[in-house]
């Protein structure tokens, strides 16, 4: 699977979008962008992905770009709740039987403050 | 829909020790996934299975480690005999077999080995 970049850490204010992007340069075409958080103490949580068009669901928004090397996850509204660490994760989807695993990296650290 | 459903959600014991970490999967799931997690590594595949079948096994540490599924609903990760360096939270995740259907976490175990 193609590595992805993201920055360590971010703050966004109560209420303001929260902007997360992540690279994705060697990205493949029969890779999707997927995007989980997990709160402190917690599972990872499925929130959203896509494979070339933006996407937009109840949690989040997903933009990616033309040419899929990089991809910005938004939450419209931040709140005290949506702190957590955010992982961008690019995973080959290939017929069944396949792997089918997602592979982790060391994700953002999203602060939203008061 | 209960979600994934680990068991115990804490567990301390002794060097030496067995430990029995249990997940119930979505019903309805054909995958499910063993993660471990510590602060050194991040997030960890260590098997996963594909209608009770394991897959890949890759990620198992050593033969200390031992995972079953025996029916569609439950899964066992055994640990014989249990060290500190084992000390985790351990998760456990499900998805349906469609190709990209994403992974469902459950809240996982913290593993405790003194």
């Amino acid at each position: 699977d193609a590595k992805t970049t993201q920055p360590t850490s971010m703050d966004c204010a109560e209420g303001r979008a929260a902007n997360l992007p992540c690279n994705h340069s060697t990205i493949s075409g029969n890779e999707y962008v997927y995007w989980y958080r997990q709160i402190h103490s917690q599972g990872p949580q499925y929130i959203i992905h896509g494979l070339k068009n933006n996407e937009t669901n109840e949690m989040a928004s997903l933009i990616i770009t033309e040419d899929r090397k990089s991809s910005t996850l938004i939450l419209p509204h931040a709140t005290l709740r949506d702190t957590a660490v955010y992982y961008c994760i690019v995973r080959v989807v290939r017929e069944s039987g396949s792997a089918r695993q997602l592979t982790f990296g060391s994700g953002t650290q999203l602060t939203v403050l008061p | 829909d209960a979600g994934v459903i680990q068991s115990p959600r804490h567990e301390v014991t002794e060097m030496g020790q067995e430990v029995t970490l249990r997940c119930k999967p979505i019903s309805g799931h054909d995958y499910l996934f063993w993660y471990r997690q510590t602060m050194m590594r991040g997030l960890e595949l260590l098997i996963y299975f594909n209608n009770n079948v394991p897959i890949d096994d890759s990620g198992m540490p050593e033969d200390r480690f031992s995972a079953k599924m025996p029916n569609a609903s439950f899964s066992t990760l055994k640990i014989q005999p249990s060290e500190p360096r084992d000390s985790a939270v351990y998760f456990c995740a499900s998805s349906l077999s469609s190709r990209i259907s994403p992974l469902h976490f459950g809240n996982g175990t913290r593993l405790t080995v003194t």
